[in-house]
């Protein structure tokens, strides 16, 4: 059964700092997506990484994967209020069912001035 | 259009009341889902259907009855709800069921009273 772990669950950041967040899983997938959340809204695509050693940036905002480590990155670059929200990872889950994402519990993002 | 369509944006609904949930795209995707999310909490695969097929129901009780009546529409009834049904209902859309990238609708914010 595929596990996402995503870490921190709680992030508060100043303005114009750095800081990673992590997600792993625990079985084989070559696909990987972020999603942003914002409170009360749907979840909007960030980033799509299909093979290993993707990367993928967006403004202050980068994504890595790396499928023999089962792990993906989120990096932000000199944070701004704009970027407070729940940032999601989800990893495409082959087995059993017909394939599905799984996604971490998400990570809350405040960034303060 | 790369957009998830779904309406309505919110619903009031009593325990004994019928209602619907509308989802609609036009991307040409055959694999369509059925999410619901709680409050600071991932969102949770409830059905999938792929090429108007239901192929996932992850063992949601019957007072959640799916639709899918074409390959650009799928509905959820609701009947016989509880208050903890309460939540933000997503309705998604991806190319093909294969874990491939979803696309997900602004949701319909759910109340049981």
């Amino acid at each position: 059964e595929l596990k996402v772990e995503q870490n921190p669950l709680f992030l508060s950041m100043q303005e114009g700092k750095n800081y990673t967040i992590y997600c792993n899983y625990s079985t084989t997938s070559d696909r990987l997506y972020w999603y942003r959340q914002d409170p009360g809204k749907s979840l909007e695509s960030l980033f799509v990484l299909l093979s290993n050693g993707a990367v993928k940036q967006e403004g202050r905002l980068m994504a890595s994967l790396d499928t023999k480590a089962r792990l993906s990155t989120l990096h932000i670059t000199a944070a701004v209020h704009d970027l407070s929200a729940t940032y999601f990872c989800a990893v495409a889950n082959y087995g059993g069912s017909q394939g599905n994402l799984i996604f971490g519990k998400g990570t809350k993002l405040s960034v303060k001035p | 259009d790369t957009e998830v369509t779904q309406t309505p944006k919110h619903l009031v609904m009593g325990m004994t009341n019928k209602k619907s949930l509308k989802c609609e795209q036009h991307m040409g995707h055959r694999a369509m889902y059925w999410y619901k999310q709680k409050a600071k909490k991932p969102p949770e695969l409830m059905f999938v259907y792929s090429y108007e097929k239901l192929s996932i129901n992850e063992s949601v009780p019957s007072r959640f009855s799916p639709e899918c009546p074409n390959s650009s529409l799928l509905n959820l009834h609701l009947h016989a709800l509880q208050p903890e049904d309460s939540a933000l209902y997503l309705c998604a859309s991806s190319l093909l069921s294969g874990g491939t990238e979803a696309f997900f609708g602004q949701g319909t914010r759910l109340t049981v009273v």
